[in-house]
């Protein structure tokens, strides 16, 4: 099992609607998490940190259940420019300086 | 704007060539990365340092070197290119404390490709 899964998509998504879609984890000691979202041919790009139950930004909102060891993303009102690659990275506990990542969800958003 | 500068965007070797590619960053960030990303493998760790002239092996440093001579500056090697070194190479940076701690700044990336 990989240590950082992700459903790799495509979530094809109408313009407007919402989309979640989730990130399991399988260190139950790691503590922080970090949404990327990544445009094609591009570099990843902060989107949001999670350290306690989850977090929201305008139309983006992030959510921690530990219990069940994953991180979800919710993107509502969804526009054609969230288009992208959504990555989730886990810092290593045991090895510092290190991050695990899923291998990205796929979105598209279509008119 | 902080910012990942990587020298090469494209390029294109041949089998057997010496590559060098370039990573600087104006953050003072005392971590940086080397990754490449492949379709359907996602992110692996080539090498990173932690402070200037340290570094460590990531998951897949065979055929790879690099060099810190500088905290801003962070060099990845590629003795002899082989064709399965083709990739996009991302550049990445982060500082050890602090806020921002465990946030990633990336370079925009340099795809190389080996013929």
């Amino acid at each position: 099992r990989k240590e950082v899964e992700q459903d790799p998509g495509p979530f094809n998504v109408p313009e407007g609607a919402t989309v979640a879609f989730n990130c399991t984890y399988s260190n139950s000691a790691s503590q922080s998490f970090f949404w990327y979202r990544q445009d094609c041919r591009k570099e990843p790009k902060l989107l949001m940190s999670v350290y306690s139950s989850g977090n929201e930004d305008g139309r983006f909102t992030a959510q921690l259940n530990r219990a069940s060891q994953y991180i979800s993303l919710l993107i509502r009102d969804s526009k054609l420019s969230d288009s992208a690659t959504y990555l989730c990275v886990v810092p290593l506990t045991d090895s510092w300086g290190k991050f695990q990542f899923g291998a990205g969800t796929q979105v598209v958003v279509t008119p | 704007d902080v910012k990942v500068t990587q020298s090469s965007r494209y390029l294109v070797k041949r089998t057997g060539e010496k590559v060098f590619l370039e990573c600087v960053q104006d953050m003072d960030h005392e971590n940086m990365f080397w990754y490449r990303q492949d379709p359907g493998l996602g992110l692996r760790l080539i090498y990173f340092s932690y402070d200037v002239k340290m570094k460590e092996k990531g998951d897949i440093p065979e055929g790879y070197s690099v060099s810190r001579e500088k905290k801003e500056r962070f060099s990845l090697i590629l003795e002899s290119a082989s064709t399965n070194q083709t990739s996009m190479y991302l550049c990445a940076s982060s500082p050890s404390g602090g806020v921002g701690a465990n946030v990633l700044t990336f370079g925009a990336g340099s795809r190389l490709t080996v013929l």
